[in-house]
Order: structure tokens, then C-alpha cells, then sequence
């Protein structure tokens, strides 16, 4: 299957600082998503980027499909950014219609 | 519109005992699919379902089964509870199963 590879594990920041997340993928994949967990466990979808860039507030994303990577990128982080980052993949058809994610990244933002 | 709602919330059962959980999807999402999520093993895949069809499973024992309504509400079903199984159960809806999840807030299971 699918194998998905995130980097950094852990990663702390101060209030206001910018980091990028990795999200490495050794297949071709038709769906990719990066997915915020809350303290309650729920994941938060942030970006569906199967290809190109997208941006939502102090959030962007990009994905390099021919180069199997993506990153999120997270401007002037806040503590609110706290949390465990996702990143998923899928492709369609036959038995594969699911999403293998990797094992995340978790971000500390203190004041 | 109403996102993806699963119940319970939390659970707490005995070894040995069985448990339901429920996910009602999107309205007009077709397909829903259920992950486990522990600190060990991470997020896995269990099973999806479009059209009252299992299309996928992943790899669980038997005891883990599921199926899906004829309204797309879906049921996961676990027998024989072992330790183990304490985990997040988490429910995703799609309108197809190719892209764009939506995960709802997760059934917590203790198993002691």
C-alpha cells in the first residue's frame, strides 16, 4: 500500500512564527488532504490538494504530484494552532477507497 | 448543512461484551468509511461502504464488522471486546469515496 511520511514529528514554535509541514507519499495518489485534530479528537479538514496551491487565511498549501510531496504552511502561528496535523492520501477505484494517513505532526505554538 | 454525526460519544464496556456505533453521513454522501485511531498504531483504515456495499476492508479480525443503510446511516460493530480495542472510532462521509472527507467527532471506546 501506500506508504505516507511526515516530517518534522514534533515541532514548537513561538507565538507569531512560521513553519512548514512535509508530507511525503510514495505513490501516485488522486486525493490528498491535510486534517487538523482538535483536543476533542475530531479531524478538521483544512485543504483538499490533490495538485497545485491553495490558501485559506494564514494557511496555504501545495502539493508537487509528479514529486509525490506536499507542505502546509502555517503564517504567524497562533496557540489556537496547537494540535496534531494530517496528512492523507488516496487514490480511487478497485479496493481503494480509503485514506492512508501518515502518523502527523504535532505542533506546540506557546505565547 | 448538518455534518457527520456519530454516537455515542463515549463508551465504556467490559472484556468480552460487544458494542455498536452509528454514523448518520452528510445528507447525499454515498459512501462512509471508519478508522481506529490509538497512540500506538495511529489512524487506520477499517472498512467503507457506498450503497450498502462493503468496497473495502482493512486489515482487522472478524470481530470488527459494519454495514450501511439503505439512507447511508452506517453501524460498525465490534464482538468479543478485547483490551485492545480501547481506541477513537472515527467516521468519514464522501460523496463517492475518491476524495473530499469529512470526519465526525469520533466514538470513544474504553474497554476494561
Amino acid at each position: 500500500g501506500i506508504q505516507v511520511e511526515q516530517s518534522p514529528p514534533d515541532l514548537i514554535l513561538q507565538e507569531g512564527a512560521n513553519s512548514t509541514l512535509r508530507c511525503n507519499f510514495s505513490d501516485s495518489v488522486n486525493n490528498l488532504q491535510w486534517f487538523h485534530q482538535n483536543p476533542w479528537g475530531q479531524l478538521i479538514n483544512l485543504f483538499y490538494i490533490p495538485s497545485g496551491t491553495k490558501q485559506n487565511g494564514r494557511l496555504s498549501a501545495t502539493t508537487v504530484a509528479t514529486e509525490r510531496y506536499s507542505l502546509l504552511y502555517i503564517s504567524s502561528s497562533q496557540t489556537t494552532d496547537s494540535g496534531v496535523y494530517f496528512c492523507a492520501v488516496g487514490k480511487s477505484g478497485g479496493s481503494n477507497y480509503k485514506l492512508t494517513f501518515g502518523k502527523g505532526t504535532l505542533l506546540t505554538v506557546n505565547p | 448543512k448538518a455534518g457527520v454525526t456519530q454516537t455515542p460519544r463515549y463508551l465504556i464496556k467490559t472484556r468480552g461484551q460487544q458494542v455498536t456505533l452509528s454514523c448518520s453521513p452528510i445528507s447525499g454522501h454515498r459512501s462512509v468509511s471508519w478508522y481506529q485511531q490509538t497512540p500506538g498504531q495511529g489512524l487506520q483504515f477499517l472498512f467503507e461502504y457506498f450503497s450498502e456495499t462493503q468496497r473495502n476492508k482493512g486489515n482487522f479480525p472478524g470481530r470488527f464488522s459494519g454495514r450501511q443503510f439503505s439512507n447511508s446511516r452506517s453501524e460498525m460493530n465490534v464482538s468479543t471486546l478485547e483490551l485492545g480495542d480501547s481506541a477513537l472510532y472515527l467516521c468519514a462521509s464522501s460523496l463517492w469515496g475518491s476524495y473530499g472527507y469529512t470526519f465526525g467527532s469520533g466514538t470513544r471506546l474504553t474497554v476494561v
